[in-house]
């Protein structure tokens, strides 16, 4: 089946450090990628979608200079956690959506536990 | 708007037990519902979905009916084994599966 690789799993790092993580699709194409986050006991949140090529959309709320997102292949995306805050730690998922449109699923990275000290 | 509500967790039962984990969405336009499941260390994986009213999705013993009447989609399970302890996210999606709200998750702890 369709595998979603994100990496790290998990990282722990000083205040003000930018945070790297990513997200591969390692055997389909995915012209799109999504970014959620989901703090303790609750529900997962979109925070933007990632098109391969173009700049990313981001749900309202979400600050684009502090979170910065970069589909630069159809295999790849990446989000950058500017000058991260102990406020970011968080656990981040990413999900693609396999390239073909309608009704192609979204298939799930095993998420990256983001802890600022 | 658009929401997800599940019952909170955790929620704890001996092996072969019946499970039920209700949701309920509301909705703005006619969604799709999901059940993903969270093995810990894991991501999300898909465990079952529905499309339209009515419509029954099932995967591995478990089902879940999508209710329009009650704008509900609860998950059902005749028997649970210790395998199936993980977290159990109910989700709707509008916009061709581009757009998910998820619940905030149940965790089943299956004791033998």
């Amino acid at each position: 089946g369709a595998v979603v690789s994100q990496h790290p799993s998990r990282v722990i790092c000083k205040s003000g450090t930018s945070v790297k993580i990513e997200c591969r699709s390692l055997d389909f194409q995915a012209t799109t990628m999504f970014w959620y986050r989901q703090f303790p006991k609750q529900s997962l949140m979109l925070m933007a979608t990632s098109n391969e090529g173009s700049k990313a959309t981001y749900e309202q709320g979400v600050e684009k200079d502090k979170f910065l997102i970069n589909h630069a292949s159809l295999t790849l995306s990446t989000l950058t956690v500017t000058s991260a805050h102990p406020e970011d730690s968080s656990f981040y998922i990413c999900s693609a959506r396999e390239t073909g449109g309608g009704n192609q699923p979204q298939h799930f990275g095993d998420g990256t536990r983001l802890s600022i000290l | 708007g658009n929401s997800v509500t599940q019952m909170e967790g955790p929620v704890t039962l001996s092996e072969e037990a019946f499970l039920t984990i209700n949701c309920t969405y509301t909705a703005t336009g006619y969604p799709s519902l999901f059940w993903y499941v969270q093995y810990p260390g894991e991501g999300l994986q898909l465990l079952l979905k529905a499309t339209k009213a009515d419509d029954k999705g099932s995967n591995k013993g478990f089902e879940a009916t999508y209710r329009k009447e009650t704008t509900s989609f609860h998950l059902e399970k005749g028997s649970v084994q210790v395998s199936d302890s993980a977290v159990y996210f109910c989700a709707l999606s509008l916009y061709n599966f581009n757009k998910f709200y998820f619940g905030s998750g149940t965790k089943l702890n299956v004791k033998p």
